[in-house]
């Protein structure tokens, strides 16, 4: 059972342009939401985050937009440059057995063409 | 401030054998979590560890796979009579309190080739 769903597993941008990747999740008992980048051969390194009590979350280049009645967020990245290629995933998480336990989604490889 | 440190970063095993793989914390942080990922899929969670205690194991397999993280040293991922589907790459998080809000960071990453 899939919990964090990243429905597209790749998307191609052109330089300077807006990169909009998705993630829609399940459990309505997620509270806390992060993106994470991964280049190959390396491992996730933190991106941005957001809490479930706001809607809007932005660091630069990144926004990060969460809508609890759809159970969607999404990840914009403007302007789109080359070095942003990687693969990203989006992760919840949730209280569980006392802790707040993290679920990761299945990755969106991003490409931004020069 | 050194990051989250894994090592081996490359493994080969023959099948039946005994994998270890081992992470140290970035400085400061006693929350220790492993994730798997097979070719082309996401990550899963394995298992999060305190210093000397495994607080949730719901993502291992049951058999051949345990994990620690004593008291002095790394934590240890043992996967032992390997097979094939256990090639993968692990990776190791830590973070310095259970809080979710709190950013798991992550190592470079082990990856296991079982022949």
């Amino acid at each position: 059972d899939q919990q964090v769903k990243q429905n597209s597993p790749s998307l191609s941008v052109q330089e300077g342009r807006i990169s909009i990747l998705n993630c829609d999740y399940t459990n309505s008992m997620f509270d806390y939401f992060l993106w994470y980048k991964k280049y190959p051969a390396e491992g996730p390194t933190f991106l941005i985050s957001i809490s479930s009590i706001k809607d809007k979350n932005e660091d630069g280049r990144f926004t990060v937009f969460l809508n609890k009645s759809a159970k969607h967020l999404s990840l914009h990245i403007v302007p789109s440059q080359p070095g942003d290629s990687a693969v990203y995933f989006c992760a919840a998480s949730a209280k569980s057995g006392g802790y707040q336990k993290v679920t990761f989604g299945t990755g969106t490889k991003l490409q931004v063409i020069p | 401030n050194a990051g989250v440190m894994q090592n081996p970063r490359h493994l080969v095993r023959r099948r039946g054998q005994e994998a270890r793989l081992r992470c140290s914390p970035m400085k400061g942080h006693s929350h220790v979590y492993w994730y798997r990922q097979l070719p082309e899929e996401g990550l899963k969670f394995m298992v999060y560890l305190q210093k000397e205690n495994i607080i949730d194991e719901s993502g291992m397999p049951k058999e051949r796979f345990s994990a620690e993280f004593p008291k002095e040293g790394p934590s240890i991922l043992r996967i032992q009579q390997v097979v094939r589907g256990d090639s993968a790459a692990y990776f190791c998080a830590s973070s310095p309190n259970w809080r979710g809000e709190e950013t798991q960071y992550f190592g470079p990453g082990t990856r296991l080739l079982v022949l």
